[in-house]
This record gives C-alpha cells, sequence and structure tokens, in this order.
C-alpha cells in the first residue's frame, strides 16, 4: 500500500519562527511536490522537486526553500513564518513517467502562525 | 496561471448526472482530475494525455478537447459517495509539473 506521511497534522508556531514541514515517501518515486490550500484558491504549488538536490520553483515559492537530501524525504521551510502562511499545507509524489504520474498526497499539515 | 473550473458549485439528487468543466489558456501536455473528501487528501481520478490516451477511473469519464484546451469530467448515476471538491490540474511544461483549479464543490442528496 502506497504511502505518503507528513511529520504532524497540526502545527501551531509564532511569527518570526523557523519552521519545517517533513514529507516522506515510500513508493521510491523521483517527483515530490508541495502545495498549500485555501478556501476559494484551490491547490497552489509551492516547489517540486524531480531529483535528489533538484528543486524547482512553483507558482508561489516566495517566503518558502525546500530540501532534498534524500529521495524519500522532501522538507519544505519557512525561513521566518508570517500569518499569511497560515494553511493547509500538503505533500504529494509520483512516478516520472507521465503516462502514470499519478500523484499520491499526504495527509496536510494545517498550519498555524500566531 | 491556474485552469478555470465551472461551476463552483452543483448540488445533486442520488442518480443524477453532472458535468465539470475545465479549461486553460494554455497548450496542455495532460489533465488530471482529482476528488478531496472533506478532511482528506486529494484522491486521482484520471489523467488525459495528449494525443487521447487516457487512464482513470471505471464509473467516471472525462473528455480532452486538445485544440480548445478544455477538458470535461462526467459524472454519471451519482452516487452520494461522489461528493467532494473536484479539482483539475493542468500540465504545460516538463517534470509532471500540474497547476490546480480552485476546485468544484459537489453535493450529492438523497
Amino acid at each position: 500500500d502506497v504511502k505518503v506521511t507528513q511529520s504532524s497534522r497540526y502545527l501551531v508556531k509564532r511569527t518570526g519562527e523557523k519552521v519545517f514541514l517533513e514529507c516522506v515517501q515510500d513508493m521510491d518515486h523521483e517527483n515530490m511536490f508541495w502545495y498549500r490550500q485555501d478556501p476559494g484558491l484551490g491547490l497552489r504549488l509551492i516547489y517540486f522537486s524531480y531529483d535528489v538536490k533538484m528543486k524547482e520553483k512553483g507558482d508561489i515559492p516566495e517566503g518558502y526553500s525546500v530540501s532534498r537530501e534524500k529521495k524519500e524525504r522532501f522538507s519544505l521551510i519557512l525561513e521566518s513564518a508570517s500569518t499569511n502562511q497560515t494553511s493547509m499545507y500538503l505533500c504529494a509524489s509520483c512516478p516520472p513517467t507521465r503516462a502514470y504520474n499519478e500523484q499520491f498526497f499526504g495527509p496536510g499539515t494545517r498550519l498555524t502562525v500566531l | 496561471q491556474q485552469p478555470v473550473q465551472s461551476p463552483q458549485a452543483v448540488i445533486l439528487r442520488e442518480g443524477e448526472d453532472a458535468v465539470i468543466n475545465c479549461s486553460s489558456s494554455k497548450a496542455l501536455y495532460s489533465v488530471h482530475w482529482y476528488r478531496q473528501k472533506h478532511g482528506e487528501a486529494p484522491v486521482f481520478l484520471m489523467i488525459l494525455l495528449k494525443g487521447g490516451e487516457q487512464k482513470g477511473h471505471e464509473k467516471i469519464s472525462a473528455s480532452f478537447n486538445e485544440k480548445k484546451q478544455q477538458s470535461s469530467l462526467y459524472l454519471t448515476a451519482s452516487q452520494l459517495s461522489y461528493s467532494g471538491t473536484y479539482f483539475c490540474g493542468t500540465e504545460v511544461g516538463g517534470y509532471q509539473k500540474v497547476t490546480f483549479g480552485i476546485g468544484t464543490k459537489l453535493q450529492v442528496i438523497p
């Protein structure tokens, strides 16, 4: 059974704190993604990675960075959290073949920045 | 640029049909459809590739008009379990980067 796990379901941080969101997949997928989901805005891509140590900006990368040191793990970093980064964060992974690139999502982390 | 989905919300009675539309202003490699139930992660339904290849769900079908950059998801004989928010995602470039729309909230009532 395929699995994408995220380190926390709920997280509360203070403005200015450095925040790490962790995502691990056990499917040996090359591609991994970080999205944020907000009411009325849908799923918006923050960053993605198609290989270890590789990363590409998504549609809303400002205020975020990522790290991928191992194939199974993709971390999202908020260098200095702000209240407008309060959101649901979803991680996903998929294999590299376009015809079979169903994205598998993790359960999400609901981050609140006070 | 996010694809445009319509309608934004729809309420159906069990057994009724629905169509959800997705359009983009850019040439597309593929269109993806996902469903998200309340409090859960999005789940894959369907992928439609440029050139006509399709992989998806048994009871849900979709079309992809490459010339118009439009896709439609067809839900027939709806069941209560179809309730949720449906997202279309469009792939323009490589690396399977998918841009999702804001979603269509579908509610099926008895």
